[in-house]
């Protein structure tokens, strides 16, 4: 088993529409958990970055952590067509800094 | 402010030769990461160098090794080249614990 898991997709959705991504986790020391947009044939771009349990906000996106389940997700309010690409998460223990990334999710959003 | 820059943007190499990337991280950063983004594998953790040592290691066999210079800049070397290398390799650069990635070098291993 995978210490991060992340459904590939791909998930296409319309223009608009309020995108709902997830990955779970096994590793109870993780404590830091980010999502990562990577275009295609490009580094990845950090969108949110969490730290231990809660919900975090910036503009269209909000990343929640629920530690408890060991489940983290990003929700993409009024998708736009810009917004296609692949999302990754990742996350780390405190002691290691070495990152953890799910396999990523290909997001499509139709004009 | 400049992110972190690798080069080069594309690397050719046959198999058995030797290939070097490198790496500048975003000013003020001391960490740099190495990853490896092998297509259908994900991102793997290659390297950790922080303050010029060599901080933690992927499970990735010897011939991956790499260095940190004064500047914090840093450079991956891959030896004895095969074709399962063929990936792109990306660079990180963190204060702590966030990690702001590089474009990444695209290798391939004829």
């Amino acid at each position: 088993q995978k210490e991060v898991e992340q459904d590939p997709g791909p998930l296409s959705v319309p223009e608009g529409a309020i995108v709902s991504l997830n990955c779970t986790y096994s590793n109870s020391a993780f404590q830091y958990f980010m999502w990562y947009r990577q275009y295609s044939r490009k580094g990845p771009e950090l969108l949110m970055y969490t730290y231990s349990s809660g919900n975090k906000e910036d503009g269209r996106f909000t990343a929640q952590v629920d530690k408890s389940s060991k489940y983290i997700s990003l929700f993409i309010r009024d998708s736009q067509p810009s917004d296609s690409a692949t999302y990754l998460c990742a996350m780390c223990a405190d002691s290691s800094y070495k990152l953890i990334f799910g396999s990523g999710t290909r997001l499509l959003v139709r004009p | 402010e400049a992110g972190v820059t690798q080069s080069p943007t594309h690397l050719i190499k046959t198999r058995g030769q030797q290939a070097t990337l490198r790496c500048s991280p975003i000013s003020g950063h001391t960490s740099v990461y190495w990853y490896q983004q092998a297509l259908g594998l994900g991102l793997q953790f290659l390297l950790w160098y922080d303050e010029g040592e060599e901080r933690n290691r992927g499970n990735f066999p010897p011939r991956f090794s790499g260095r940190q210079f004064p500047n914090y800049s840093s450079e991956l070397n891959v030896n004895a080249l095969e074709l399962e290398d063929s990936a792109l390799y990306l660079c990180a650069s963190s204060p702590k614990n966030i990690q702001y990635f590089g474009a990444g070098t695209r290798l391939s291993v004829l």
